[in-house]
């Protein structure tokens, strides 16, 4: 069966310093990837997606970029943080078809200060 | 802008009482529709999915939403909630031309007062 892990789970970082956050999908090839960020009240905001290595599309400019070095694997970065990137960040995939819609992994929970 | 709009922010019920959650869409053409329920504490988890045929659709642990063209809504419902039901819950549509990626509503807490 299909499984996602996304770490840390929480994770608090000084203004300016990088940012890391790891994907990875299991059971699954070619997986279309996503990147949301959850803010209280304001649903889920798509920030990147991928559908295959190499391949990234940003949907709102930000300071934050993200990358697919392998199928299963989709990172998101931050050369400098900002406050305003605080906030719980979430890792999703599907199949093309969405015919399951998207699984979305347990989520990180970032605060800058 | 186009969007999808969650009427309610928080909802308080009592056990045995229905619910139905509203949920708008301002896309035009044809889309596909989600409902999905992150309990506290858990994953966000899928509720049910509409594509296309019936447009009253079944999900799990009872819930139904139906999809009505002409009001561009995706309501959700359940006509006896339980204390488990206690959670937040997330509209979403796929638009025509937007590829795989989904757009979701704001959420609506749901508290279930035993």
């Amino acid at each position: 069966s299909q499984t996602i892990h996304q770490w840390p789970a929480t994770l608090v970082q000084p203004v300016g310093s990088p940012l890391s956050l790891e994907c990875t999908v299991e059971g699954t090839s070619n997986p279309n990837l996503y990147w949301y960020r959850q803010a209280a009240g304001r649903g889920l905001q798509l920030l990147f997606y991928s559908v295959g290595i190499g391949q990234i599309s940003s949907e709102v400019p930000q300071n934050l970029s993200a990358s697919r070095p392998q199928d299963r694997q989709f990172i998101l970065s931050s050369k400098k943080l900002l406050l305003s990137d605080s906030g719980f960040y979430l890792c999703a995939w599907s199949e093309d078809s969405l015919g399951n819609g998207y699984t979305f992994g347990s989520g990180t929970r970032l605060t800058v200060v | 802008a186009q969007s999808v709009s969650q009427h309610n922010h928080h909802v308080i019920l009592s056990e045995a009482a229905s619910l139905e959650l509203g949920c708008n869409y301002s896309y035009g053409g044809t889309v596909n529709l989600f409902w999905y329920v992150q309990y506290p504490g858990q994953h966000l988890q899928l509720l049910l999915k509409y594509f296309s045929g019936d447009p009253l659709v079944k999900g799990i642990k009872g819930f139904e939403a139906e999809f009505i063209k002409s009001k561009f809504s995706f309501n959700l419902r359940k006509p006896s909630v339980q204390w488990s039901d206690t959670a937040e819950y997330f509209c979403a549509v796929n638009p025509p031309l937007r590829d795989y990626k989904l757009s979701f509503g704001a959420g609506t807490t749901v508290t279930v007062r035993a």
